[in-house]
């Protein structure tokens, strides 16, 4: 069964400055996605950004980029420029890339980011 | 363009009773997924629908249901409700790609 693990419970960053987010993930499966998901007070799950696993160059959306290391089964995210409207809840997922109706998302137990001023 | 639509936003239910959550899709959207987010930990998959069958099913009691409409929403139904059901229930629709999340239904058991 596949896993995702974020290690991190809590971290904090000043406002402009850089964080990075841990995940590593456990699967037998060659080919799937991972994604950072974040969930701010609202409640809503936002993508931040996409990996696919037959792709060896790292995904980036503007301030935000990850870090994948397949082999090793990493999937870290950089924040660069931290802003105040990045405080939330962070989750890693991952999601087989052939399945069934494209299958279900795993998500890991989240990492809480807070931005200080 | 309206995004997913859950109703209702907050809702209390006592013990043994049972509950109705909805979910609208994204207009065009055919795949509905129903997530179970427990205070401080990730969202967990409790069913997949795709043209109104059922694709997938997560680690659930069969006290939990669903079902997907001709227009492609769907309702989740949880019977003989138990303190632990308390949680936050998610609602993501897709169309063959990313999914997209509604707000969730807070629902709590008394």
């Amino acid at each position: 069964a596949q896993t995702v693990t974020q290690s991190q419970p809590e971290m904090s960053v000043q406002e402009a400055e850089t964080v990075t987010l841990s995940c590593t993930y456990d699967t037998s499966e060659s080919d799937y996605y991972l994604f950072w998901y974040k969930q701010p007070p609202s409640r809503q799950m936002i993508l931040v950004i996409r990996q696919e696993a037959y792709k060896q160059q790292n995904a980036t959306e503007n301030r935000f980029s990850v870090n994948f290391q397949k082999a090793a089964k990493s999937f870290s995210l950089k924040i660069s420029d931290s802003q105040l409207g990045d405080a939330a809840m962070y989750f890693c997922a991952y999601r087989m890339r052939f399945a069934g109706s494209q299958g279900n998302l795993i998500f890991g137990k989240g990492t809480k980011l807070s931005v200080k001023p | 363009d309206a995004g997913v639509t859950q109703s209702p936003t907050h809702l209390i239910k006592t013990r043994g009773q049972h509950v109705t959550l909805r979910c609208s899709p994204i207009s065009g959207h055919k795949s509905v997924s129903w997530y179970q987010q427990v205070l401080g930990q990730g969202p967990q998959f409790i069913f997949q629908y795709y043209e109104k069958e059922e694709r997938g099913r997560g680690n659930f009691p069969d006290r939990f249901s669903a079902r997907q409409f001709p227009n492609y929403s769907s309702e989740l139904n949880v019977n003989a409700l138990l303190l632990g059901d308390s949680a936050l229930y998610l609602c993501a629709s897709s169309l063959g790609g990313d999914y997209t999340f509604g707000s969730g239904t807070r629902l709590t058991v008394v």
